[in-house]
């Protein structure tokens, strides 16, 4: 069964202090790796998006690593700041998957000021 | 551009009664996806759409649940009838192609009481 898996559900940070959100999953066929933010009652917005021919992607203060051989991919914010506080969410989308992400259940991140 | 487009935003309706959400993806998106996400849970895709032929409806209660995409643009979505472990959010997805980055949504918050 192809699971998605993210932990620590939740994390506190003070303002300033690097994040680094862990991700795991079950296939390493996969087709792309997708990091997510979703704020209280609203919709997802796309941070990051991953080829499997890729090994990072970078964003301004944002990185993700992907490492398809033991099935991780991690997302660093750099200087934390107050406005990261979210619900960061890892999507994968499977080699026979046609497209459909599978998600993880995401970490709640609160940064403190 | 204009992203993907919602209505309603919420909708409270008690068991046993029907309810129907409609979603406008991004312009020239070929395919669309509804997910379900529970509270504290990763969106679980619900059906994938690509123009308007149903790639994947496999996790769809098809007893309760239907959908379509009418001329490959616009879709809606039904409950009928509605029960209280329907209650969540109702996100809608589009991209180009499917496997490509996927826009979201604000997402319909239902409750069923």
């Amino acid at each position: 069964k192809q699971e998605v898996t993210q932990i620590p559900a939740a994390l506190s940070v003070p303002e300033g202090e690097n994040l680094v959100l862990n991700c795991s999953f079950t296939d390493s066929a996969i087709y792309n790796l997708q990091w997510f933010r979703q704020d209280p009652g609203k919709g997802l917005t796309s941070l990051l998006l991953i080829q499997s021919s890729q090994r990072e992607q970078t964003s301004g203060r944002l990185n993700a690593s992907l490492d398809k051989s033991s099935g991780r991919s991690t997302l660093y914010i750099a200087a934390s700041q107050p406005g990261d506080s979210a619900t960061y969410l890892c999507a994968v989308s499977f080699d026979d998957s046609w497209g459909k992400l599978q998600f993880g259940a995401g970490t709640q991140v609160v940064v403190t000021p | 551009e204009a992203g993907v487009a919602q209505s309603p935003r919420y909708k409270i309706i008690e068991k046993r009664q029907s309810v129907a959400f409609w979603c406008n993806p991004i312009s020239g998106h070929a395919t669309l996806y509804w997910y379900q996400q529970i509270l504290g849970q990763g969106p679980k895709l619900l059906i994938q759409f690509q123009n308007n032929g149903v790639v994947d409806d496999s996790q769809l209660p098809k007893d309760r649940f239907s959908a379509e995409r009418l001329k490959g643009v616009d879709s809606t979505l039904k409950i009928q009838p509605a029960k209280l472990e329907d209650s969540a959010v109702y996100l809608c997805a589009s991209s180009t192609y499917r496997d490509y980055e996927q826009y979201f949504g604000p997402g319909t918050r239902l409750t069923v009481t």
